[in-house]
């Protein structure tokens, strides 16, 4: 089955700086490539996602990177605000719809 | 936010008792999933319906039991319980589960039920 990795688990910048986060899959068949942004108590929600078809995704100050030979994919967020403190999800899939997540990272961004 | 809906929101049960969760998603779905998010662990896929019929059950202890009556309400029955089981129970709905791999849908998550075991 499809393992996720992600990387690092604890992110602290300073605001205005940059934050790059990073997941590893070992499913090649792999093809959809989601990010969760979770606040705390709150739902998770789609920030951004992405799909095999492309290398690169932007939105605003958020991004994601994709390459399929080496199976990870990173997101960007920059010029970061307090208002991005929370913690970050990547998640692939395998099978139909489901979804193999990472285990998370905390991102502070410190005023 | 009133896509997808849960109830409770918190909820503290003993180790005996019986209790059911309940997921409401109002985006005319037809797929819906329970996940256990529990501390430092990643999110856990515990079961998927596609039209209302179980399509997967990730290993899970039958003291969780889901039930699907429509395609718009899910449930997650739980009877006697641990104290491990303690976690945010999340419900999650998409457009449609397992069509082709290459239209995956995106997974709309309610705000989850926090439940403690004592």
């Amino acid at each position: 089955g499809e393992n996720v990795e992600q990387h690092p688990s604890t992110l602290s910048v300073q605001e205005g700086d940059s934050a790059v986060i990073k997941c590893t899959y070992s499913d090649s068949a792999s093809n959809y490539f989601p990010w969760y942004k979770q606040e705390l108590g709150k739902r998770p929600q789609l920030i951004i996602d992405i799909r095999s078809n492309v290398g690169e995704k932007k939105d605003q100050r958020i991004a994601v990177t994709l390459n399929k030979t080496a199976k990870h994919f990173s997101l960007h967020i920059t010029e970061t605000q307090p208002e991005d403190s929370a913690v970050y999800f990547c998640a692939a899939n395998n099978a139909g719809n489901m979804l193999t997540f990472g285990g998370g990272t905390r991102l502070m961004v410190k005023p | 936010e009133t896509g997808v809906t849960q109830t409770p929101r918190h909820l503290v049960m003993g180790m005996t008792n019986k209790k059911s969760l309940k997921c409401e998603q109002h985006l005319g779905h037809n797929a819906m999933y329970w996940y256990k998010q529990s501390a430092k662990k990643p999110l856990e896929l515990m079961f998927v319906y596609s039209l209302e019929e179980r399509v997967e059950n990730n290993s899970v202890p039958s003291r969780f039991s889901p039930e699907c009556p429509n395609s718009s309400h899910l449930f997650l029955h739980l009877h006697t319980l641990q104290p491990e089981d303690s976690a945010l129970y999340l419900c999650a709905s998409s457009q449609d589960w397992g069509l082709s791999a290459s239209s995956t849908d995106t997974q709309y998550f309610g705000p989850g039920t926090r439940l403690t075991v004592l």
